[in-house]
């Protein structure tokens, strides 16, 4: 069981709009930055958002970051073939004093 | 160009001991803080540990009191101690750079993972 909560699924056709959504708590998500990674099979993550809405050098524009309250969001404009993977979120929890992930999000392209 | 190269993973019995390396290379590595993320086989990412530039760690729960992550800041490389190991330890284990805003969940680049199976 995760601490950051999210759907362990999502899908869309080539075009459209994902979001996926990240639930957590004060300690976390509430106070602090959420991070987004992209984990491609068989690869690394790779950092996609940090600080709740930027992007790192080479992280296209459709790619956005959110965060309300407690919950915070990624969402792909633009669904492309390229975008299938896992995604997960991250954020520091204060209570536990680390580094917490969301459970993952397989996202399908149609 | 920023490179993380895990090394020392293997196989190893319950009980037993491993020491993971990364060598960094590519960035001024003692002003960045580190991180031990770990994969299970089909599962999630999982936090292990971090240590800030100027040495403070922090440890998740699940391996607290037995594992240790230390830098040697000569040699630009990381490491991951780990003592009283257990089946449920059984992971891809990545190290990760802590990104520009010393955010310990902004890693902004990783390593390809060193694989620890834990089996008698």
């Amino acid at each position: 069981q995760s601490v950051l909560t999210q759907p362990p699924s999502a899908s869309g056709t080539p075009g459209q709009r994902v979001t996926i959504s990240c639930s957590g708590s004060r300690s976390n998500i509430g106070i602090n930055s959420v991070s987004w990674y992209q984990q491609l099979p068989g690869t690394a993550p790779k950092l996609l958002i940090y600080s709740v809405n930027q992007r790192p050098s080479g992280v296209p524009d459709r790619l956005s970051g959110s965060k309300s309250g407690t919950s915070a969001s990624l969402a792909i404009s633009g669904l492309q073939s390229e975008d299938e993977a896992d995604y997960y979120c991250a954020a520091w929890d204060d209570s536990l004093n680390g580094v917490v992930f969301g459970g993952g999000t397989k996202v399908t392209v149609l | 160009e920023v490179q993380l190269l895990e090394s020392g993973g293997g196989l190893v019995e319950p009980g037993g001991s491993l020491r993971l390396s990364c060598a960094a290379s590519g960035f001024t590595f003692y002003n960045y803080a580190m991180t031990w993320v770990r994969q299970a086989p089909g599962k999630g990412l999982e936090w292990v540990s971090s240590i800030s530039s100027s040495g403070s760690t922090y440890y998740a729960d699940s391996v607290k009191g037995r594992f240790t992550i230390s830098t040697d800041n000569s040699e630009n490389t990381v490491f991951l101690q780990m003592n009283r190991l257990r089946a449920d330890d059984t992971a891809l284990y990545y190290c990760a750079k802590v990104g520009e805003t010393g955010s310990y969940s902004a890693n902004d680049f990783w390593g390809q993972g060193t694989l620890v199976t834990v089996s008698s």
